[in-house]
């Protein structure tokens, strides 16, 4: 089975600073995704950004990146110019790849982000 | 923009009453996920269907916790009798898969369910 650890429950950044989340996983699968979801305190999982097992170029989006070491089954968020508006608890998620696979998510425990005006 | 409908948003009942949760999932996509959120155990999936057909509700208690998919847009998440224990945010999520295809999950805003 396969599984999610986010080591570290709570961090905080100053605003307009960086901050990287950690995620590490275990799985014998080859072929699968990994993702981060944001929840806020609205409790809505809003999907920050995915990563594609098969592909070596760490995923982009704005000002969110991740850094995917697929030997050392890691998979980090990196937040830029952090905003007050990233203030939320964050996901790190597995689903297999492979087709016909259960494509259900498996969560870690999550990481509180606080941000510091 | 195309979104999971849940309702109740809130729910709040007393124990050995019968609860029913419904999702609406976005129109075209195949796959709807029932997961719990809870402070102990995190995020956990309940059930997942794939065109309708339960696939897995391996993390379901069978006994009083049942989940179905009477047409293509409505997801029903059923406790009878609830317990105090079943208090948490029920999320339902959707997805399309098909061959070749695999897209990330769209959830929705969760029901909050209490137990007295």
């Amino acid at each position: 089975a396969q599984t999610v650890t986010q080591s570290q429950p709570e961090m905080s950044v100053q605003e307009a600073e960086t901050v990287t989340l950690s995620c590490t996983y275990d799985t014998s699968e080859s072929d699968y995704y990994l993702f981060w979801y944001k929840q806020p305190p609205s409790r809505q999982m809003i999907l920050v950004i995915r990563q594609e097992a098969y592909k070596q170029q760490n995923a982009t989006e704005n000002r969110f990146s991740v850094n995917f070491q697929k030997a050392a089954k890691s998979f980090s968020l990196k937040i830029s110019d952090s905003q007050l508006g990233d203030a939320a608890m964050y996901f790190c998620a597995y689903r297999s790849g492979f087709p016909g696979a259960n494509s259900k998510l498996t969560f870690g425990k999550g990481i509180t982000l606080s941000v510091r005006p | 923009d195309a979104r999971v409908t849940q309702t109740p948003r809130h729910k709040v009942t007393e124990m050995g009453q019968e609860v029913t949760m419904r999702c609406q999932p976005i129109l075209g996509h195949n796959t709807v996920f029932w997961y719990r959120q809870t402070m102990m155990q995190g995020l956990e999936l309940l059930a997942y269907f794939r065109n309708r057909a339960p696939l897995d509700d391996s993390g379901m208690p069978k006994d009083r916790f049942s989940a179905e998919m009477p047409d293509a847009t409505l997801a029903t998440l059923k406790i009878q009798p609830s317990e105090p224990r079943d208090s948490a945010v029920y999320f339902c999520a959707s997805g399309f898969t098909g061959t070749g295809v695999n897209q990330p999950q769209h959830f929705g805003d969760g029901t909050r369910l209490s137990i007295l």
